[in-house]
């Protein structure tokens, strides 16, 4: 079973655009970490918040993390065609030691 | 580049055979972790290895084993292969629950 689940399923921009992929967990976590997928190759780490901090940047991405909420959000700022791919949040939990993926957001950005 | 590498790339085995996975931890993890990815979805967490030894196990039959090496590189081997086991196969490499290494993944398809 997925933990994570983001919103929105499939997301289409123009270049220059946002955009905002959300996603939400189910139990505590360790840290959380974003991750690009390019026509099922393998993940690229973006970035990693961890349960103690509330937002972090790297940059043109922007993430924020609400643990009272079990949710999380990335912001990818003046999107390029490049940005296309699938984005995937994934949660490392207090205990124990694997990844726990969420279905993932499809971004197109169109030039 | 992250320095995980997994071979090969792609496989094409019959239902009912059995299958040997390799991956190449970057140096200097200790951890090595094996995820599937069907179509569509995101990785699931097969089992991870820690100096050699299993170190969890995800929702996954006992015909999906696995075996790490002393220099901590790592094989998934599954046994009687069923067509849903048609999948990416994603190595990652890590030092405890920090951000985890990708490697470009093993497409395996089961006819």
């Amino acid at each position: 079973s997925q933990q994570g689940e983001e919103d929105p399923q499939a997301l289409s921009i123009q270049e220059g655009e946002n955009a905002t992929m959300n996603c939400s967990y189910k139990t505590s976590i360790n840290n959380l970490q974003w991750y690009r997928q390019n026509s099922g190759r393998g993940l690229v780490h973006l970035i990693l918040i961890r349960s103690n901090e509330r937002e972090k940047h790297s940059g043109r991405l922007r993430v924020t993390l609400d643990t009272s909420k079990k949710s999380s959000s990335l912001l990818i700022t003046a999107s390029r065609a490049a940005d296309t791919a699938s984005y995937f949040c994934a949660t490392a939990a207090v205990y124990g030691n694997k990844l726990v993926f969420g279905a993932g957001t499809i971004l197109r950005v169109k030039s | 580049e992250t320095g995980v590498t997994q071979s090969p790339t792609h496989l094409i085995k019959t239902r009912g055979q059995q299958v040997t996975l390799r991956c190449s931890s970057q140096s200097g993890h200790n951890t090595v972790s094996w995820y599937q990815q069907a179509l569509g979805q995101g990785p699931q967490f097969i089992f991870q290895y820690y100096r050699e030894e299993e170190n969890g196990r995800g929702n996954f039959p006992p015909r999906f084993s696995g075996l790490q090496f002393p220099n901590y590189s790592s094989e998934l081997n599954v046994n009687a292969l069923e067509l849903d086991d048609s999948a990416l196969y994603l190595c990652a490499s890590s030092l405890g629950p920090g951000q985890a290494f990708f490697g470009q993944g093993t497409r395996l398809t089961v006819v």
